[in-house]
């Protein structure tokens, strides 16, 4: 099975720069993908890390580190558009969904 | 925009209803997911088609069905619908049933009001 622990809400301020931590208990997965979500609407795709490391979009970069059970989605140079809710899922070894955490809720402040 | 579409986009119903949500997935892709997500919750994992055939199930309950037809859209079949049905159900569809790229085109959601 799967555990995704993420914090329920984090704010910043315009600029800041933001961590969401995303902890987890699976018995093994292929990778561990992150989605945003604004107020109700359509999840959107940011990034997915199927190896260690880190990996940079644009402001947003995300990491992962299987040895350690955690990921994080890093939010740098915050803007208040990126007020939103933002998911870490995994694709469980021998699954065909994505399973999703309950999100962390991410208020950029002026 | 996805490329994903679902309809109604609002629906508001009584206990006890049956109600019929529908999704086009993107244009080539073959699977179809189906989560719900109530309040302030996290996405649930209903139900998945490739192709036309149920490949993976997850919590739905017995009152819930779905459907992929030929031309790959999807319906949900919500029926006996109870107060804690409300929610918003999100429909998302990739181009094969392996996700190698951890990446599901969301539809904008049908939210779902049973009064």
């Amino acid at each position: 099975g799967q555990s995704l622990e993420q914090p329920s809400e984090v704010t910043a301020v315009e600029g800041a720069i933001v961590q969401i931590n995303c902890t987890y208990q699976t018995s093994g997965f292929y990778g561990l993908s992150w989605y945003q979500q604004h107020d109700g609407g359509a999840p959107t795709f940011l990034s997915y890390n199927a190896l260690d490391g880190l990996e940079e979009t644009g402001r947003f970069s995300s990491f992962l580190s299987r040895s350690d059970s955690y990921g994080y989605l890093l939010l740098q140079e915050l803007q208040m558009k990126d007020s939103a809710s933002y998911f870490c899922a995994v694709l469980l070894l021998g699954d065909y969904k994505l399973s999703f955490g309950a999100g962390t809720t991410v208020t950029v402040r002026a | 925009d996805s490329g994903v579409t679902q309809t109604p986009k609002h629906l508001i119903t009584a206990t006890g209803q049956r109600v019929t949500l529908r999704c086009s997935p993107r244009s080539g892709d073959l699977s179809v997911y189906w989560y719900q997500q109530s309040l302030d919750q996290g996405l649930q994992f209903l139900i998945q088609y490739y192709n036309g055939e149920e490949r993976a199930k997850g919590n739905i309950l017995e009152r819930f069905s779905a459907q992929q037809f030929p031309d790959l859209h999807s319906e949900l079949n919500l029926s006996s619908l109870e107060l804690g049905d409300s929610a918003l159900y999100f429909c998302a569809s990739s181009p094969t049933g392996s996700l190698s790229t951890g990446e599901l085109f969301f539809g904008e959601g049908s939210r779902l009001t049973v009064l």
